[in-house]
């Protein structure tokens, strides 16, 4: 157990909607990072937050949309939804926002889009 | 731009052999941090190892060991004595120091099959 929370574990909507998911880091952890793995595209970087503050974007639609809220959980917002956004969306976190720092990842929520 | 390149896509062994998995990575960075993740069949992500780009030592623990050597930009890690529990996806992942986004870079990943 990584000690990193996600929520829900899967989730079916349909093409069109919006989605939020749900992180709680690790105690202790400031720095949250979003992940999406899908087949054609691997694992890949989306946004990472810092103490509640966005540190970095990586390869994320303008679509999705990401925050940390004071007791540091995050939330990632998916809207218009299309089928190629189906995949598994990874929530990691560390202590600090150095990039030496291991990240240890939660168990994922599957998104399925219909 | 940083790149991870896993080019064995699946690997499947017989238990109780030797097994390397190979990591080739590009950076134009001269700090940067090297890692390896497990994801078994159960889909989660567990972090193995970290190493910086100023130690080159190998490093074992039990019957897992890493060989990084920056001279062919590579950071392999190799299982002795294979069990069936090994079996998963591995990603190798790199993060630069001065790359403004310290998210992960990874590799495809390498499938690993030990069959009993």
């Amino acid at each position: 157990d990584s000690g990193v929370t996600q929520t829900p574990k899967h989730l079916i909507t349909a093409t069109g909607q919006r989605v939020t998911l749900r992180c709680s880091p690790r105690s202790g952890d400031l720095s949250v990072y979003w992940y999406q793995q899908s087949l054609d595209q691997g694992l890949q970087f989306l946004i990472q937050y810092y103490n509640g503050e966005e540190r970095a974007k990586g390869n994320i639609l303008e679509r999705f949309s990401a925050q940390q809220f004071p007791d540091l959980h995050s939330e990632l917002n998916l809207s218009s939804l299309e089928l190629g956004d189906s995949a598994l969306y990874f929530c990691a976190s560390s202590v600090e926002s150095h990039s030496d720092q291991p990240q240890h990842f939660g168990d994922g929520t599957r998104l399925s889009i219909l | 731009a940083q790149k991870v390149t896993q080019a064995q896509t699946e690997i499947s062994v017989v238990e109780k052999e030797d097994v390397t998995l190979d990591c080739v990575y590009e950076t134009r960075d001269t700090t940067y941090y090297l890692f390896w993740y497990k994801q078994p069949p159960s889909g989660e992500l567990v972090f193995l190892i970290r190493r910086n780009s100023f130690d080159e030592q190998n490093e074992i623990s039990g019957r897992y060991s890493w060989n990084f050597q920056k001279s062919t930009s590579s950071f392999n890690f190799t299982i002795t004595a294979s069990q069936v529990v090994d079996s998963a996806v591995y990603f190798c992942a790199l993060s630069e120091a001065g790359g403004g986004a310290d998210g992960l870079t990874f590799g495809k990943g390498t499938h690993l099959i030990i069959q009993p």
